[in-house]
């Protein structure tokens, strides 16, 4: 069953760093997203990417995060100055249409130090 | 605004009772789409169910099934006759008729079974 993959499962940092989160959607999808799940907390939206393109961010989502889809397959978050608070689950989701199944990635684990 | 609460924060049951996960959401959007995902203990989000706001017909999937009222903003999960492998953190979530791919999701249910 095809499923949307990321890397690295965890990535430890020190505050300041850049970091690079990296995501596989399922092959045939068009839209892409990130999400953060803070330890013990809900899950939270991000960004949604369409059509090269961010349709929707939050206002977590400051001027410290991009995305980006360098290739036809990767869809990339860069955090450019990492902070404490940045510590969390990251998950990459992905779907074919619009409305529809949002599929989600095993997450990958940022640790700021 | 758009809002999901799960006011159950944590259930616990004996292996092979029948439990429900409730969920209440809030919006003012006609077109909606309410979501269900599972997350054990290793940590990934599990896909259950979506469901749009014109479809209030009960869904049963093995031992899920979902009770969407919209009368009362609610779209409950039940899990019957409960596993160990059900033990996990359940999430419902709402997206409104923008279609940004924006979930709102609840604070999850922790749902213990115990053998």
């Amino acid at each position: 069953e095809p499923e949307v993959t990321q890397t690295p499962s965890h990535q430890v940092t020190q505050m300041g760093q850049e970091v690079i989160l990296r995501c596989v959607p399922i092959s045939n999808h068009l839209y892409f997203y990130w999400y953060r799940q803070i330890l013990g907390q809900k899950v939270e939206f991000l960004v949604s990417f369409y059509n090269n393109e961010i349709s929707e961010k939050s206002e977590i989502f400051d001027d410290q995060f991009s995305v980006e889809r360098p290739d036809g397959s990767n869809f990339t978050l860069k955090i450019r100055s990492t902070k404490l608070e940045d510590s969390a689950m990251y998950f990459c989701a992905s779907r074919r249409t619009g409305p529809g199944e949002l599929f989600f990635g095993e997450g990958s684990r940022l640790t700021v130090l | 605004a758009q809002k999901v609460t799960q006011a159950q924060t944590e259930i616990s049951v004996v292996e092979k009772e029948d439990v429900t996960l409730d969920c209440v959401y809030e919006t003012r959007d006609t077109t909606y789409y309410l979501f269900w995902y599972k997350q054990p203990p290793s940590g990934e989000l599990v896909f259950l169910i979506r469901r749009n706001s014109f479809d209030e017909q009960n869904e049963i999937s093995g031992r899920y099934s979902w009770n969407f009222q919209k009368s009362t903003s609610s779209f409950n999960f039940t899990i019957t006759a409960s596993q160990v492998v059900d033990s996990a953190v359940y999430f419902c979530a709402l997206e409104g008729s923008s279609n940004t791919g924006k979930l709102i999701f609840g604070q999850g249910t922790t749902l213990q079974v115990k053998p």
